[in-house]
């Protein structure tokens, strides 16, 4: 009974190449985001969406579309993948979208960009 | 610029000490979460602090958030190995859909 999951746990691919990290919450939450975790643990926002509309988008670079086909899930898809690319990247969702939520973090998906 | 200063970003302890984990901001905050990361897993939440001045416990663990918002601490009494892990101080302003804005992170190792 996984609140949050996300496929695939390791990633490793060569530079140039697309790929595609999935997200999906059986919570019921109403809003999802994506974070990026660099190798000195530093956790940024990068998207969230709020009933499958995109809220923010922090200055990522547009090889990066997140998808949303329903509010369950919130996937991230990365076109010509750079060696800058590689880091842990946390989906997590909240109920809605205030700022005393919590907010509920999927276990990562290590990418490595060779 | 770091929007959230956390500090120390690393603390070694023997057990049973005492410690405290400061997170400052000159920016105002609705709320602010204190989460524990262990390797190869996503954050968890321990607290969310929302009212100036609130003081909540957790055990052994106490969290502070300061009267205008702007700050917070964690401290840990008695520590045990079984505290050893990452912690992160996160904010939320205005809307909760902007996301959190994370500190650095304490790497906290207590040793036996």
């Amino acid at each position: 009974d996984t609140a949050v999951s996300q496929t695939p746990k390791y990633l490793v691919t060569q530079m140039g190449n697309d790929k595609s990290i999935k997200c999906e919450q059986n919570l019921g939450h109403d809003t999802m985001y994506w974070y990026k975790q660099d190798s000195k643990k530093f956790l940024k926002i990068m998207f969230s969406y709020n009933n499958k509309e995109l809220i923010i988008n922090e200055t990522v670079p547009n090889r990066f579309s997140p998808k949303s086909p329903d509010k369950a899930h919130l996937n991230l898809h990365i076109n010509s993948l750079e060696l800058g690319d590689s880091a842990v990247y946390f989906c997590a969702s909240s109920q809605v979208a205030a700022p005393t939520d919590t907010q509920y973090f999927g276990p990562g998906t290590r990418l490595t960009v060779l | 610029t770091q929007l959230l200063e956390q500090s120390p970003q690393f603390l070694s302890i023997q057990e049973g000490e005492n410690l405290t984990v400061y997170c400052n901001s000159s920016s105002v905050f609705s709320s602010l979460q204190w989460y524990r990361q262990e390797p190869g897993e996503g954050p968890v939440l321990l607290v969310t602090v929302v009212t100036g001045g609130e003081v909540k416990k957790l055990k052994r663990l106490t969290f502070q958030f300061g009267d205008a918002r702007k700050d917070s601490s964690l401290h840990i009494t008695a520590a045990q190995p079984g505290d050893t892990g990452l912690y992160l101080c996160a904010g939320a302003m205005g809307r909760g859909a902007d996301g959190l804005t994370f500190g650095k992170g304490t790497h906290l190792i207590i040793q036996p």
